[in-house]
């Protein structure tokens, strides 16, 4: 059974910062790798997505990487702003259930 | 294009009603997920449609729960005899294509509180 880690469970940093979000889950055999952020009462947006032939994808700010053989990736979040402020999740497809596996998120909150 | 729509926002029963939870996809998405999210947890996959058909319902309750994709219209999820506990937030997605290669594209979601 898949299951996904997010650390840390919550994150408090000054503006400008370099943050960087860990994801790690258990099953290797994955189809690709999301990132969403999850604004309060909101829906979710997707950030990145990596397939799992792929080492890393970048938009802007944000960098995902993903090591698939040790079941890890990260979300690396350059010069936070306070917009950046909301919860993140890690999320992977396993193509044999046909269904994303969440990771429980990352509330981050840049302050001024 | 408009994005996923999920109606209502905001959905109150009282113990023993039923809910119904409507998603309409994004125009040409033929695939349809729907997750819960409780509180103070992670988003937990319940079922998976394409029209007409139900492809995967392993995360869905075997009583009470059941969820349609009709060839015309939205998406239903439909709760009978509510209970508190499944007081929580429902999140339907889409996707153009079978297997999730593509990014998945979420609704606001439906609150669900049961009085």
């Amino acid at each position: 059974k898949q299951e996904v880690t997010q650390i840390p469970a919550a994150l408090s940093v000054p503006e400008g910062e370099n943050l960087v979000l860990n994801c790690s889950f258990t099953d290797s055999a994955i189809y690709n790798l999301q990132w969403f952020r999850q604004d309060p009462g909101k829906g979710l947006t997707s950030l990145l997505l990596i397939q799992s032939s792929q080492r890393e994808q970048t938009s802007g700010r944000l960098n995902a990487s993903l090591d698939k053989s040790s079941g890890r990736s990260t979300l690396y979040i350059a010069a936070s702003q306070p917009g950046d402020s909301a919860t993140y999740l890690c999320a992977v497809f396993t193509g044999g259930g046909n269904k994303l596996t969440f990771g429980t998120g990352t509330q981050l909150k840049v302050e001024l | 294009n408009a994005g996923v729509m999920q109606n209502p926002r905001h959905l109150v029963r009282r113990r023993g009603q039923e809910a119904r939870l409507r998603c309409s996809p994004m125009k040409g998405h033929s695939h349809v997920y729907w997750y819960r999210q409780l509180p103070e947890e992670g988003l937990k996959f319940m079922v998976y449609l394409q029209k007409e058909n139900i492809i995967d319902e392993s995360g869905m309750p075997k009583e009470r729960f059941s969820a349609e994709f009709p060839k015309e219209g939205p998406s239903i999820l439909r709760i009978q005899q509510v209970v508190r506990g499944d007081s929580a937030a429902y999140f339907c997605a889409s996707s153009p294509f079978e297997g999730g290669n593509e990014k998945l594209f979420f609704g606001s979601g439906t609150q669900l509180s049961v009085l």
